[in-house]
């Protein structure tokens, strides 16, 4: 398993701010995962972080909008920028442990972001 | 793209009764997990089925595997209130894919 501590837990702001969550494992991994979701629905991938490269964003998610760093194998960051009120929803990042033909996924609690 | 399709998609149920979900699917799955989300939290995997026709119980909790490896099922036995929540199945390919979701409430 992984524990993954992620902040802040949640947070209101301003329309036209930036907001960074953090994401930190317990142990090293290659790939981290930001997902969106909204109360009640299943997760959207926003991207993947990988230690070293530029991260990888799904369609319908850009660099500038959803900056991602990764300065090590334990930590992460996922910046929503100049937001809105249509960013508010829950953001956790989350890690994959493989062992033969499992993938299970790991989560940290996620951030509940409201934008006014 | 692959989909992973769950039903139904909200379920009211009363302390004490029984209820399925199901997750399913056009594409064969190297391993199907189930995960529970509680309000505020992140999901907690709960299970992990890997071969076909696979039956596992955790608890109240029976996870079964389809045999073509598509689809899979969990039901629980004599909800409870705790047993509250988001539940999500999520499939293993080339990555990992996430179900439409099943969310529970269990009235007391």
């Amino acid at each position: 398993s992984a524990v993954i501590s992620q902040k802040p837990s949640r947070d209101i702001c301003q329309r036209g701010t930036s907001l960074t969550i953090q994401c930190q494992v317990d142990s090293q991994v290659t790939m981290m995962f930001w997902y969106r979701q909204q109360p009640g629905q299943s997760l959207t991938l926003i991207a993947t972080a990988n230690q070293g490269s530029e991260a990888t964003y799904e369609s319908g998610f850009v660099i500038d909008k959803f900056p991602i760093s990764r300065p090590n194998l334990t930590f992460s960051t996922l910046t929503v920028s100049n937001m809105s009120p249509e960013d508010s929803s829950i953001y956790l990042c989350s890690v994959d442990r493989a062992g033969g033909s499992n993938t299970e996924a790991f989560f940290g609690q996620g951030t509940r972001l409201t934008v006014v | 793209t692959q989909l992973l399709e769950q039903s139904p998609q909200f379920l009211s149920i009363q302390e004490g009764e029984n209820l399925t979900v199901y997750c399913n699917s056009s594409s064969v799955f190297s391993s199907l997990q189930w995960y529970r989300q509680e309000p505020g939290e992140g999901p907690v995997l709960l299970v992990t089925v890997v071969t076909g026709g696979e039956v596992k119980k955790l608890k109240r909790l029976t996870f079964q595997f389809g045999d073509a490896r598509k689809d899979s099922s969990l039901h629980i036995t004599a909800a409870q209130t705790g047993d509250t929540g988001l539940y999500l199945c999520g499939g293993a390919t080339n990555k990992l894919i996430f179900g439409t979701g099943t969310l529970l409430a269990v009235q007391p």
